[in-house]
């Protein structure tokens, strides 16, 4: 059982250039989200789904697209990097339906922008 | 001012000693409490969940909301080397359904043999 897979774990672009972080779950959540993560700021939420074709915003959302097709997957697409996207970018996801809010996390993607 | 508030550390405590790790928050509304411990360079995994006030223990590792102050708290008990890792705690407030989670910024905590 994989959990949530996250690909590339590490990826360099320069300013201006497009990308999009893959993410994949084999849980059959409904619920997926996109969060970054930076030195002080801790987790933020970017972008969230509730099941296929339905996405909403986060905190951090500009600059990033999102669209859920499948239940098992989740990309997020960086439109125009720009340094201040340099972030260690993770994928999670939870069943609906439990009171527990206990989210299952993919390993991150490290994200360079020069 | 943010709405969950945690001292960033690092803390360094000796194997054995008790770690105190603390989180205070603003938002009146938040009702479900959590604490995730995040390894280097692994995505951050759920520790310990609690609802509302009160105390929940779970081996070495005990839980306690205080709803009244605005504070919670994760009691780590013969702290081992295996226990060094970021703590981060988060919270859902009981008004938006079970979705979105605020975080706080996390504690680093270093367990010295």
């Amino acid at each position: 059982n994989a959990g949530v897979t996250q690909t590339p774990k590490f990826q360099v672009l320069k300013t201006g250039q497009s990308m999009t972080l893959q993410c994949a779950q084999d849980m059959n959540h409904e619920y997926m989200s996109w969060y970054r993560q930076d030195p002080g700021m801790g987790l933020r939420l970017i972008h969230y789904s509730v099941g296929a074709g339905i996405t909403d915003q986060g905190e951090v959302p500009n600059g990033y697209n999102v669209s859920r097709s499948t239940t098992e997957d989740f990309p997020l697409r960086l439109l125009s990097a720009a340094p201040s996207q340099t972030s260690v970018y993770f994928c999670a996801s939870k069943a609906q339906g439990l009171n527990t809010g206990e989210l299952f996390f993919g390993e991150g993607s490290r994200l360079t922008v020069l | 001012q943010k709405e969950v508030e945690q001292d960033p550390g690092p803390l360094s405590v000796p194997e054995g000693a008790i770690v105190s790790l603390n989180c205070t928050y603003s938002n009146s509304a938040f009702q479900y409490f959590m604490w995730y411990r995040q390894y280097s360079r692994k995505g951050p995994e759920l520790l310990m969940y609690t609802y509302s006030s009160g105390n929940k223990e779970d081996g070495r590792f005990t839980a306690q909301v205080d709803k009244s102050s605005k504070y919670i708290s994760l009691f780590i008990r013969d702290s081992q080397p295996s226990d060094s890792a970021t703590y981060l705690c988060a919270m859902i407030p009981r008004d938006f359904g079970n979705e979105k989670l605020t975080f706080g910024t996390g504690t680093r905590l270093t367990i010295i043999p």
